[in-house]
């Protein structure tokens, strides 16, 4: 049971490129959410899939977008990456309003954009 | 307003000490979940403890208990014998509604730094 799972761990992008970051769970967890966190700040949320098939965007969507490819998998792409998305990146994964509702993280991916 | 305030960002405490990480929030929801993440410095964020709105009883895991006092709306976390691996940024964070455009997502404090001196 890996729990949440992320790739990459690391990378490195130059202004313009583009890169998914991709988020697998293996709880049966029906929502799952991608945060930032930026230095010395908390995580501010970027898009949520309450559930298969739905997706959402939360306080900072702009120039990302994401897939909710099936019940464990959920990317998050960045089209034309900015130094403004220089960040770590969280995916989370929670059962639900019915199945206890604590948020388990993956491990973080690290980004920089020059 | 600033819905998760964590007034400290920093705090330092003897090794085998108690010590109290404070979190206020803010929201109009009757129905809401106040949690408690640790982020030490490899980065992940690892769950602590989880109180909803509607617990009677404060929530407690092993050395970890959260003292809510829901009129003053906080949600304090109290690390009771310290070691020297609980030093690490702690997070608190709020769950509001479960419909529309906030569905279970959690809104972060800004977290506090706790150092364990030996």
């Amino acid at each position: 049971n890996a729990g949440v799972t992320q790739t990459p761990k690391f990378q490195v992008l130059k202004t313009g490129q583009s890169m998914t970051l991709q988020c697998a769970q293996d709880m049966n967890h029906n929502s799952m959410y991608w945060y930032r966190q930026d230095p010395g700040m908390g995580l501010r949320l970027i898009y949520y899939s309450a559930s298969e098939g739905t997706t959402d965007k939360g306080e900072v969507p702009n120039g990302y977008n994401v897939s909710r490819l099936n019940k464990r998998e959920f990317s998050l792409r960045l089209e034309s990456a900015a130094p403004s998305q220089t960040s770590v990146y969280f995916c989370a994964s929670t059962q639900g309003l019915r199945g206890g509702e604590t948020q388990y993280f993956g491990p973080g991916t690290r980004l920089l954009v020059l | 307003a600033q819905k998760i305030t964590q007034t400290q960002p920093g705090m330092f405490v003897q090794e085998k000490e108690a010590v109290t990480l404070d979190c206020t929030y803010d929201t109009s929801d009757q129905s809401y979940g106040l949690f408690w993440y640790k982020q030490p410095s490899s980065g992940e964020m690892i769950f602590l403890i989880y109180q909803g709105s509607y617990d009677e009883q404060n929530a407690t895991e092993g050395r970890y208990s959260l003292n809510f006092q829901k009129a003053r709306k906080s949600a304090n976390l109290v690390i009771s014998a310290s070691q020297l691996g609980d030093s690490a940024m702690y997070f608190c964070a709020m769950r509001e509604g479960w419909s529309g455009t906030s569905y279970g997502k959690l809104t972060f404090g800004q977290g506090t730094i706790l150092t364990v001196h030996p």
